[in-house]
């Protein structure tokens, strides 16, 4: 079965500092992967996502990158954090195919980053 | 006008009541549609999908009116259990591939 993992599952970091949050996929290949972001009290936002290994689609300009090293990892990055950074990071992926659910998005558990 | 929009609620319903949600969308290209639960700080988690005019499981029906451009969730003899925030999702169109979410509504069902 498939699963995806994503740490740390917490984090507080100063104002300027930078950012690696990772996610990886196990049981699968070729997912299309995902990072979403949401704030306190609201909807998904999408970040980033990609079809395979170093192709990124941005969805939203901002201080975030991403990147794509292996086939199921999934890295999201900042140089200097702001404020606004702080939220609760989800990655997910789904399946290249599956049969009756192929648009179908599976999530990770999460990072809830606070930025001081 | 946002892509998906849904009722933020809160939805406060005595245990046993029916309750159902409605959300839009924008893009008559949407081919599949999704509801997710969300518990508190936790990540949304399928719930079910609609790919045609709807879909059935136990307690919960979801149902497409592509004519009006909406799906909605119904929810039948509601638990405490139920209690959570629902996402609506809908896959715009071919050739992209992300999910775009509604803000959720939130669902109190009380003893």
């Amino acid at each position: 079965s498939q699963t995806i993992h994503q740490w740390p599952a917490t984090l507080v970091q100063p104002v300027g500092s930078p950012l690696s949050l990772e996610c990886t996929v196990e049981g699968t290949s070729n997912p299309n992967l995902y990072w979403y972001r949401q704030a306190a009290g609201r909807g998904l936002q999408l970040l980033f996502y990609s079809v395979g290994i170093g192709q990124i689609s941005s969805e939203v300009p901002q201080n975030l990158s991403a990147s794509r090293p292996q086939d199921r990892q999934f890295i999201l990055s900042s140089k200097k954090l702001l404020l606004s950074d702080s939220g609760f990071y989800l990655c997910a992926w789904r399946p290249e195919w599956l049969a009756g659910e192929s648009d179908t998005q599976y999530f990770g558990p999460g990072t809830r980053l606070t930025v001081l | 006008r946002k892509e998906v929009e849904q009722d933020p609620g809160p939805f406060n319903v005595p245990e046993g009541a029916t309750v159902a949600f409605n959300c839009t969308y924008s893009n008559s290209a949407s081919q599949s549609f999704f509801w997710y639960r969300q518990d508190c700080r936790k990540e949304p988690k399928l719930l079910m999908s609609v790919y045609s005019s709807g879909n059935e499981d136990g307690r919960f029906t979801a149902q497409l009116n592509r004519a009006s451009q909406y799906i909605s969730l119904l929810i039948r003899d509601s638990k405490l259990s139920d209690s959570a925030t629902y996402l609506c999702a809908a896959h715009p169109a071919a050739g992209r591939r992300a999910l775009t979410f509604g803000s959720g509504t939130r669902l109190q069902v009380q003893p």
